[in-house]
């Protein structure tokens, strides 16, 4: 079974505060990435990795980066963090060449930014 | 970019009755995906579709890439009260990459025992 792991299930944090979300999967999978799910908004894409040191921007990466040394962690990280950063963020991973695009979720991390 | 419009947003049904839920685009999708969230959790891939008119099941639960590639549906047969939860579509456009997503809104599902 695919299993993507994200290491903190819920997160409190100030203003202001460097936050760092980590996510680990461990089928060797070449693409991963990072979403935020708000109510009414669905799921956005913030960024998405297709290799090592490899990203690109999803669609909402204003205040936000992520960094990928190794293949199977890719982390997000909030510069700064605002409240508008409240959210429940979920890594994803997808295998690369069959072009399937069949992506495989972790369990989610719910920041709180006060 | 492109979008999936997922109907029906929300049901109330009883334990038992059977459920029908879709999703559609105005564009030709490659891959329909569905998946389960249940409260605070991240989503679980339920069942994945690749070819146009293929019918696929997962026990109760039986998904279909349509035809014309434009729409996909899931069913289930027999609810039961841990049925309860968020179910989303998901489709691979075919005029995008290879490993971008397009997200249905979701259908909220409760299941009355």
């Amino acid at each position: 079974d695919v299993k993507v792991t994200q290491s903190s299930r819920y997160l409190v944090k100030r203003t202001g505060e460097k936050v760092f979300l980590e996510c680990v999967q461990d089928m060797d999978h070449e693409n991963m990435f990072w979403y935020r799910q708000d109510p009414g908004l669905g799921l956005r894409l913030i960024y998405f990795s297709y290799d090592v040191k490899m990203k690109e921007k999803g669609d909402i990466p204003e205040g936000y980066s992520v960094s990928r040394e190794k293949k199977e962690r890719f982390s997000l990280i909030l510069e700064s963090a605002s409240t508008n950063q409240t959210s429940m963020y979920l890594c994803a991973s997808s295998i690369q060449g069959s072009g399937l695009g069949t992506q495989y979720f972790g369990p989610g991390t719910r920041l709180t930014v006060l | 970019g492109q979008q999936l419009n997922q109907s029906p947003q929300s049901m109330f049904i009883q334990e038992g009755e059977d459920v029908s839920m879709n999703c559609t685009s105005s564009s030709i999708f490659n891959t329909w995906l569905w998946y389960k969230q249940d409260p605070g959790e991240g989503p679980v891939l339920l069942i994945a579709l690749y070819k146009a008119g293929e019918l696929t099941s997962n026990g109760r639960l039986t998904a279909q890439f349509g035809i014309t590639r434009k729409d996909s549906f899931l069913n289930i047969s027999a609810s039961i009260p841990s049925d309860v939860g968020i179910y989303f579509c998901a489709g691979r456009w075919s005029g995008g990459s290879n490993y971008k997503l397009t997200f249905g809104k979701g259908t909220l599902l409760t299941v009355n025992p």
